[in-house]
C-alpha cells in the first residue's frame, strides 16, 4: 500500500539557519502531495501541495519540489525563524483511492532556538 | 469561503461515560468528512471517514462510532468511554472529485479520561 517516510525528529536549529526535512513516499497511482504544519495545540494547517513531478510548492519561505525519479518532497527553507517551531507532516493522495486514501507521515518536530 | 467548527475544544470525561463530539462544515457541499486521533507526540490515525449523508467507513475497530446525519455534519460517539480513548480528536474535510484536492482541518478536541 501506500507509504510516506519521514526524518526523525526532534530537529533542533538555531534562527536562521536553513531547514531540510526529508520526506519519501511509495504509492501505487500518480499521487499528490503535500505538506501540512500543526503549530502546538492546534489542528493541522495546509502548508504547500504539488500535483505533478517537478512542480514545486511554496509558501511562506517554505518550499518542497516533486521529484518523482527518487520518490521525494523534501521541504525546505532558507532561514528558519523561532515561530517556525511547530510538528510538520508531508502527506500524499492517491488517484486510485480518493474517498479514502490520504496517507499522512509520522510527522517530524522542529525547534528553533533564538 | 470554507469554513469547519470542532467542538468542544476541551473535555474531561470519567472512564464508562459517554462521548459525543460535533464537526461541522460551512460553505461547501458533500464534502468527504474525516475523523482523527493523535496521541500525544504522535502521528494521526484515521478512524472514520464518509463520503455521503450516512455513509461511514471505519478504520480502527473500536469503541468509537461515527455518524453523518446531515451533509455537512459530522459527529463521533461512544456508548462507554476507555482511558485509552485519551488524546486529540481532530475533523477534517475535501471537496472536490480528484486526488489534488488538500485536506482542511478543524482546531481539534483534547479529550482526556479519568
Amino acid at each position: 500500500g501506500d507509504s510516506v517516510t519521514q526524518m526523525e525528529g526532534p530537529v533542533t536549529l538555531s534562527e536562521e539557519a536553513f531547514l531540510t526535512i526529508n520526506c519519501t513516499y511509495t504509492a501505487t497511482g500518480y499521487p499528490s502531495l503535500f505538506w501540512y504544519v500543526q503549530y502546538p495545540g492546534e489542528g493541522l494547517q495546509l502548508l504547500l501541495k504539488a500535483t505533478k513531478a517537478d512542480d514545486k510548492g511554496s509558501n511562506k519561505g517554505f518550499e518542497a519540489t516533486y521529484r518523482k525519479e527518487t520518490t521525494s518532497f523534501h521541504l525546505e527553507k532558507g532561514s528558519v525563524q523561532v515561530s517556525d517551531s511547530a510538528v510538520y507532516f508531508c502527506a500524499l493522495s492517491d488517484e486510485w483511492n480518493y474517498g479514502q486514501n490520504f496517507v499522512f507521515g509520522p510527522g517530524t518536530r522542529l525547534s528553533v532556538l533564538p | 469561503s470554507q469554513t469547519i467548527h470542532q467542538w468542544p475544544a476541551t473535555l474531561v470525561q470519567p472512564v464508562g461515560s459517554p462521548l459525543s463530539l460535533e464537526c461541522t462544515v460551512e460553505g461547501t457541499s458533500n464534502p468527504n468528512l474525516y475523523w482523527y486521533r493523535q496521541a500525544a507526540g504522535r502521528g494521526l490515525q484515521l478512524l472514520f471517514y464518509s463520503v455521503g449523508i450516512g455513509q461511514i467507513s471505519s478504520e480502527v475497530p473500536q469503541n468509537l462510532s461515527a455518524s453523518r446525519p446531515q451533509d455537512r455534519q459530522f459527529i463521533l460517539s461512544s456508548k462507554k468511554l476507555l482511558l485509552s480513548d485519551s488524546g486529540f480528536y481532530l475533523c477534517a474535510w475535501r471537496g472536490g472529485s480528484n486526488s489534488n484536492q488538500p485536506q482542511h482541518f478543524g482546531d481539534g478536541t483534547r479529550l482526556s479520561i479519568l
